[in-house]
């Protein structure tokens, strides 16, 4: 079946770090590629997306290339906020007329001032 | 627009009782999924209903159950519940099933089973 390893966590970053959450996948056919934040107290929301292999999905300074030939879809950023602090999720999604998007366990990131 | 609203938030349940929580889609949303999200297990896919069928499942026992209503809303249903089924729920609607669908999650609902 399909499955997601990325690191567990929790990442500890100083504020204006550079940041990566590797992420790599199986998954039958040619999945669309996801990550996900879930903020504390809170359901999860995108943070992006891409679909096809080589697409750049961006999103709040947040970026993650499709890399087909390795599986993967490493999640990094720049410079981290304070506000960055959440839960990151990479989650690839099967083809098909169905829904079950495979999660990752989720990588928890604190960033302090 | 009206997210996705899950109800209730929060309750508390004895071992052996059942519980039924109820997710509202997105408006024109067709697809609706379901998760449990337990600190050890991470996210695992309960089931998905699309137009009122159940289009997949996942790997739970069949005490965990679910429908999805004409106008896309859906319940789930646990029943006997056991100590391990403390969790928080999440319920995530979309317009299609699959692909490169987004999907939509409400903010959950948090079941203790005492």
């Amino acid at each position: 079946g399909d499955s997601v390893t990325q690191m567990e966590g929790p990442v500890t970053l100083s504020e204006e770090a550079f940041l990566t959450i590797n992420c790599t996948y199986t998954a039958t056919g040619y999945p669309s590629l996801f990550w996900y934040v879930q903020y504390p107290g809170e359901g999860l929301q995108l943070l992006l997306k891409a679909t096809k292999a080589d697409d750049k999905g961006s999103n709040k300074g947040f970026e993650a290339t499709y890399r087909k030939e390795t599986t993967s879809f490493h999640l990094e950023k720049g410079s981290v906020q304070v506000s960055d602090s959440a839960v990151y999720f990479c989650a690839p999604q099967a083809s098909g007329g169905y829904q079950k998007v495979t999660f990752g366990i989720g990588t928890k990131l604190q960033v302090i001032p | 627009k009206a997210g996705v609203t899950q109800t209730p938030r929060y309750l508390i349940k004895t071992r052996g009782q059942q519980v039924t929580l109820s997710c509202s889609p997105i408006s024109g949303h067709r697809s609706v999924s379901w998760y449990q999200q337990t600190p050890g297990q991470g996210l695992q896919f309960l089931f998905e209903y699309f137009s009122e069928t159940q289009r997949n499942k996942g790997n739970f026992p069949g005490r965990f159950s679910g429908r999805q209503f004409s106008n896309s809303r859906s319940e789930m249903n646990v029943s006997t519940l056991e100590l391990g089924d403390s969790a928080l729920y999440l319920c995530a609607s979309s317009l299609e099933s699959g692909g490169a669908n987004v999907l939509t999650f409400g903010a959950g609902s948090r079941l203790t089973v005492l």
